[in-house]
């Protein structure tokens, strides 16, 4: 069974910095593309970033460009979204995903990201 | 980047009634290989998004045959022929022919 866990969500103030991780089991993780997803509280779903099945390759939203950085370790079947520079619009729930040609077939349940002072 | 435009925003439908959510895209979706990759996607309240169709009218597995999908290019649909309570929510339209994938604003359907 796919398996996508996220963590590391929580209150930060603006400016500051957090980092997600999504545990990824019940697949070969090496051998998929992966996204974030975001979510504002009551609002649609939003892409974010997309990484390529070896790291070698990411992009990103404009809104997060340059400020959040997408990796992965494949021996840990785990994808980190380091957060930068963080902003009240960021809040959010983040959800780590996992492609398939096009498409997104399998979602995590979840992070919540809370900017605020 | 790609727009997606669903329509409409909100649907109040009774049960057993049909329902019909629209999605539009302001570039075609035909990719290179020859796919067109639009998916649609349900999110309950407070559950993650699960993907219902994707490449236009490809039913994932466990979905009920009452959803289906159609369309082509830049005008895609979304048909439930007889709507049942658990079907309240959200649907989204995604589009991942693009450089990025992007989403409809999404439509709350709700019994009336």
């Amino acid at each position: 069974e796919v398996q996508l866990v996220e963590s590391g969500g929580g209150p930060v103030q603006p400016g500051g910095s957090l980092r997600l991780s999504c545990a990824a089991s019940g697949f070969t993780f090496s051998s998929y593309w992966m996204h974030w997803v975001r979510q504002a509280p009551g609002k649609g779903l939003v892409w974010v970033s997309r990484i390529n099945d070896d790291g070698s390759d990411a992009i990103y939203a404009d809104s997060v460009e340059g400020r959040f950085t997408v990796t992965r370790d494949n021996a840990e079947n785990t994808l980190y979204l380091q957060m930068n520079s963080l902003r009240a619009e960021d809040t959010a729930v983040y959800f780590c995903a996992r492609d398939k040609s096009g498409s997104i077939e399998y979602w995590g349940q979840g992070t919540l990201v809370t900017v605020s002072s | 980047d790609v727009v997606m435009t669903q329509s409409p925003l909100s649907l109040s439908v009774t049960l057993g009634q049909p329902a019909s959510i629209s999605c539009r895209s302001s570039q075609s979706l035909v990719h290179s290989d020859g796919n067109t990759y639009l998916n649609w996607f349900h999110q309950r309240p407070g559950q993650s998004p699960r993907r219902l169709i994707y490449k236009i009218s490809n039913r994932d597995s466990g979905v009920p045959d009452r959803f289906s999908g159609s369309g082509s290019d830049t005008y895609f649909t979304l048909k439930i022929s007889r709507v049942e309570a658990e079907d309240v929510g959200i649907y989204y339209c995604m589009q991942g022919t693009k450089y990025w994938y992007t989403f409809g604003q999404g439509t709350k359907l709700e019994i009336k």
